[in-house]
């Protein structure tokens, strides 16, 4: 059974400050690794996917893998009350069943 | 380009009652999903479809049921309802299985009481 394991929350951190979050995985087998951000009564909505091992920037978000430990983690850097969401963590092992989604961290940004 | 559209976005059942909850996709992607969302709960797999005419049960399908006629449809059949049937779905569809985005319909909120 493949499993995503998040931190449930809620994670609070104030206006402007770095806000991290991470995630592991079971299935070694995943290949790929993608960050959701979902706000309540909305649908998930992508952030970034990552599949090498490293960092990969885009704006204030850093997604973050490390294969060898199974973890995965995304950085969002001048936090903003507008990125007060759930964060979804999810991966794909190639299949066609898709996406195995993690329960998701509640982030709330303090102004 | 209206991407994923699902139907209805709210609807109140009965114990015992069926409905399908429709999904359209005009993004001509192979890939489509139903998930199901319970509070506080990551999304779960009911069902996907590799292509019309080819599906298959994800991790919780019991008690649905789907069908791909074509590209762009991937109805979602409840029958004979349950109250633990009661929760958020989804559809989503994607070019293809890995290192792509999947595209989310807006969802239904089902009650069934």
């Amino acid at each position: 059974q493949k499993e995503v394991e998040q931190n449930s929350g809620p994670l609070s951190v104030p206006e402007g400050a770095i806000a991290s979050l991470n995630c592991t995985y079971s299935d070694r087998g995943s290949q790929s690794f993608f960050w959701y951000r979902q706000y309540s009564g909305k649908s998930p909505e992508l952030i970034m996917f990552i599949y090498s091992n490293g960092d990969k920037e885009d704006g204030r978000f850093t997604a973050q893998l490390n294969k060898a430990s199974q973890y995965v983690s995304l950085l969002i850097r001048d936090s903003q009350p507008s990125d007060s969401a759930t964060y979804l963590c999810a991966c794909s092992g190639g299949g066609a069943d898709g996406l195995t989604f993690g329960k998701g961290t509640h982030l709330i940004i303090q102004p | 380009n209206a991407g994923v559209t699902q139907t209805p976005k709210f609807r109140i059942l009965k114990i015992g009652q069926s409905m399908t909850l429709q999904c359209t996709q005009d993004m001509n992607h192979n890939y489509m999903y139903w998930y199901r969302q319970d509070p506080g709960m990551g999304l779960k797999l009911i069902y996907y479809s590799v292509g019309a005419g080819i599906t298959d049960k994800g991790e919780v399908p019991n008690g649905y049921n789907v069908s791909r006629s074509t590209t762009e449809d991937f109805p979602l059949r409840l029958e004979l309802a349950a109250p633990s049937q009661t929760s958020v779905y989804f559809c989503a569809s994607s070019i293809a299985p890995l290192n792509t985005e999947a595209f989310f319909g807006q969802g239904t909120r089902l009650t069934v009481v």
